[in-house]
C-alpha cells in the first residue's frame, strides 16, 4: 500500500525567502507523485507531476520538486517565496500498477504562511 | 474550456437525509474519481468511475453510492447522512488513470 508524508503542518517563510516543503512516500511499486495547492474555499491546483521521466521537475509558479529515490522524498522548492504563495500544499501518490491504481494518496497536508 | 465543473458548490443537510453531488469532468476526461476532505485534513479516496462501471473503491461505507453517465459525467449519492459527513466533496477528471484535474468542490453541511 502506498502512503505519504508530509513533515510539518504548518510552516512560516519571509516574502523572499526559500520555499522548502518536506514530502516522504512509501510504495511497494514506482510512484507517481505529486503536489497540489489549495486556497481558501478552493478546489485543488496541480503544482507539479513526476511519472518517472526526469528527477527534477518543474512546475507552474515557479515551485520544483526533486525526486529521490534513495530517501523516498518529493520535497518541493521555491527559491524566493511571494505572498501570493500562501495556501496550502498536498504531496500525493498513485501508481499505474497494483490495486490502488490511479488513486491519489493524499499526506495531510502543510499549510504556507508568508510573512511581508 | 471549462474543467471540471461541480454542483452545487455549498449543501445544508439534515441528519438521516439524502444528499446528490454532481461533477461534470474537464472536455477529453473519461475517468472521475470523488474524495472527500475533512477540515483540516487531506482529501479521501472514495471511488473512481470509468466506462459507467466503479473501477476502484476506498474505505466508505456503502452509503456512499456513485454512478458515471454515457457522456462520463458523474453523481456522488450519500444515504443516511451522518454529521461526520460534513466536508468538502471534490471530483476529479482524467484523461488517462492518473493525471488529475479537480474540481472546486461542494461544501456540504449536515445538521
Amino acid at each position: 500500500a502506498q502512503s505519504v508524508t508530509q513533515l510539518g503542518s504548518h510552516v512560516s517563510v519571509s516574502e523572499g525567502a526559500l520555499v522548502l516543503l518536506r514530502c516522504n512516500y512509501s510504495s511497494s511499486v514506482p510512484p507517481y507523485l505529486f503536489w497540489y495547492v489549495q486556497y481558501p474555499n478552493q478546489g485543488l491546483q496541480l503544482l507539479l507531476k513526476y511519472t518517472s521521466a526526469a528527477t527534477l521537475v518543474k512546475g507552474i509558479n515557479g515551485f520544483e520538486a526533486e525526486f529521490k529515490k534513495s530517501e523516498t522524498s518529493f520535497h518541493l522548492t521555491k527559491p524566493s517565496a511571494h505572498m501570493s504563495d500562501a495556501a496550502e500544499y498536498f504531496c500525493a501518490v498513485t501508481t499505474l500498477g497494483g490495486g490502488s491504481q490511479g488513486n491519489l494518496i493524499f499526506g495531510k497536508g502543510t499549510k504556507l504562511s508568508v510573512k511581508p | 474550456d471549462a474543467g471540471v465543473t461541480q454542483s452545487p458548490t455549498h449543501l445544508i443537510k439534515t441528519r438521516g437525509q439524502q444528499v446528490t453531488l454532481r461533477c461534470s469532468p474537464k472536455s477529453g476526461h473519461d475517468t472521475v474519481s470523488w474524495y472527500q476532505q475533512a477540515l483540516g485534513q487531506g482529501p479521501q479516496f472514495i471511488f473512481q468511475y470509468y466506462e459507467e462501471e466503479e473501477r476502484q473503491r476506498g474505505n466508505f461505507p456503502d452509503r456512499f453510492s456513485g454512478h458515471q453517465f454515457p457522456n462520463y459525467s458523474s453523481e456522488l449519492n450519500v444515504n443516511a447522512l451522518l454529521l461526520g459527513d460534513s466536508a468538502l466533496y471534490l471530483c476529479a477528471s482524467s484523461p488517462d488513470g492518473y493525471g488529475y484535474t479537480f474540481g472546486s468542490g461542494t461544501r456540504l453541511t449536515v445538521v
